[in-house]
């Protein structure tokens, strides 16, 4: 069965600096994807990034990074210069080959002060 | 930018009840989705539908529930009679393809529900 994990249920971080926000998953799949999701305190769920199990490059999207570890099983997402607009709560997700289901971590509150 | 859309907001409704959850998908997209979100809990996936069949579906998606898509824009979750438990947000999403591995699923803003 696939499982996502967050550990940190809330990050606190400075205006300007970087943060990481980790994500651990398990699959006996070979074949997966992974996802990110941003939802504000408005509730809507806002795509970021995705990583492929066979991407060999780290995907980035802007100010989004994901630090693809395959070996270790996790896909961290590294947000760079922080900004207050990005406090929100951020969701990890996995789906494998065969199936269409997302299947979401416990997700992480980030909180981004000045 | 095209986005999903879903009607209304917010439904309060009595146990036992039932309710019609509306969504409206990005038009050219093909692959359905229906997740719900329990106040302060994680995203659980309900049940995906393409080419007017269900794809997938979770253990939470009992007999209770149904999808439809009862024309070319539309696609509803009905839940036939409601309990407590049901009480969350309902997000629909939809995808242009469920093939590949990196089709990404965008969501809309999600209907509250609310039980009695």
């Amino acid at each position: 069965a696939q499982k996502i994990t967050q550990t940190q249920p809330g990050m606190f971080v400075q205006e300007k600096e970087a943060v990481t926000l980790d994500c651990t998953y398990d699959t006996s799949d070979q074949s997966y994807g992974l996802f990110w999701y941003k939802q504000p305190s408005s509730g809507e769920m806002i795509f970021l990034i995705y990583q492929g199990s066979y991407d060999e490059q780290n995907a980035t999207e802007g100010r989004y990074s994901l630090n693809f570890q395959k070996a270790r099983k996790s896909a961290n997402l590294v947000i760079s210069a922080s900004q207050r607009g990005d406090s929100a709560m951020y969701f990890c997700a996995m789906r494998n080959q065969a199936g269409t289901a997302l299947i979401f971590g416990k997700g992480t509150t980030l909180s981004v002060s000045s | 930018e095209p986005e999903v859309t879903q009607t209304p907001s917010h439904q309060v409704t009595q146990m036992g009840q039932e309710v019609i959850l509306r969504c409206v998908p990005i038009s050219n997209h093909l692959y359905f989705y229906w997740y719900r979100q329990i106040l302060g809990q994680k995203v659980e996936f309900l049940v995906s539908f393409y080419n007017n069949e269900i794809s997938e579906k979770s253990e939470i998606f009992d007999d209770q529930f149904s999808v439809e898509r009862p024309d070319g824009s539309n696609f509803t979750l009905k839940i036939r009679s409601t309990k407590l438990e049901d009480s969350a947000m309902y997000f629909c999403a939809s995808s242009d393809s469920s093939g590949r591995l990196q089709e990404t699923q965008y969501f809309g803003p999600g209907t509250r529900l609310l039980v009695l």
